[in-house]
């Protein structure tokens, strides 16, 4: 079975330091990851995905992801936090022909402290 | 124009009603999902259809019926509410076959059920 984890519903984070938002996912086959944010009351938007090729791999808003297969994590970050990144972040997973069968992680959401 | 939109945003309705909620799509994607979205986040499929025929039903009570008229469109009804039904609902889209597929959400509908 495929799933996602994301430890910890609540990240803060001061203005201007490292976000990092940490994503570990079990599947059975090579994977597709994503990253998407939700800002309050809105639609969730992607920030990036990682599907094949380069395992680092830059989206908007200056995230980036690192997909490491020995230890199955494909962690978010950012070097500098700025107060409009707050939102909820979630990592989800599909596996490739499988018809887009989307797993998500359970958040967390992101503080950004001025 | 907007990719995805949901119809209505809000729905504050009584314990024992009826409600729809639709949902259209002008990407020219060929799959469309609901979503669940429960109070701590939690993001759950209900259902999707490609080309109009369904292939993902979840575990979901058979009060919820999905209908899709055609491929860029995809509604919700929803019989006999109960209190558990208050949730945000999203509709979502992406292309299938042969492609990384991310899915491309719509804003949500807030459903309250009193």
């Amino acid at each position: 079975a495929q799933s996602v984890t994301q430890l910890g519903s609540h990240v803060s984070v001061s203005e201007g330091a490292l976000v990092l938002l940490r994503c570990n996912y079990s599947s059975s086959v090579p994977p597709y990851l994503f990253w998407y944010v939700q800002y309050p009351n809105q639609g969730l938007q992607l920030l990036l995905k990682y599907t094949t090729g380069a395992t680092l791999v830059k989206g908007i808003n200056g995230f980036e992801a690192e997909f490491k297969k020995s230890e199955t994590s494909f962690h978010l970050t950012k070097p500098s936090a700025h107060m409009s990144d707050a939102a909820e972040y979630f990592c989800a997973v599909t596996l490739r022909g499988t018809g887009n069968q989307f797993y998500f992680g359970t958040g967390p959401s992101l503080t950004v402290i001025p | 124009d907007t990719a995805v939109s949901q119809t209505p945003k809000y729905l504050v309705t009584q314990m024992g009603n009826d409600k729809s909620i639709k949902c259209e799509q002008n990407l020219g994607h060929d799959t469309m999902y609901w979503y669940k979205q429960d109070s701590k986040k939690f993001l759950k499929i209900m259902f999707s259809y490609n080309n109009k025929e369904l292939i993902i039903n979840e575990t979901v009570p058979n009060r919820f019926s999905p209908k899709s008229p055609d491929k860029a469109h995809l509604n919700l009804h929803i019989n006999s509410l109960e209190l558990g039904d208050s949730a945000v609902y999203f509709c979502a889209s992406s292309t299938r076959a042969g492609s990384t597929g991310e899915l491309f959400f719509g804003e949500g509908s807030r459903l309250t059920v009193l």
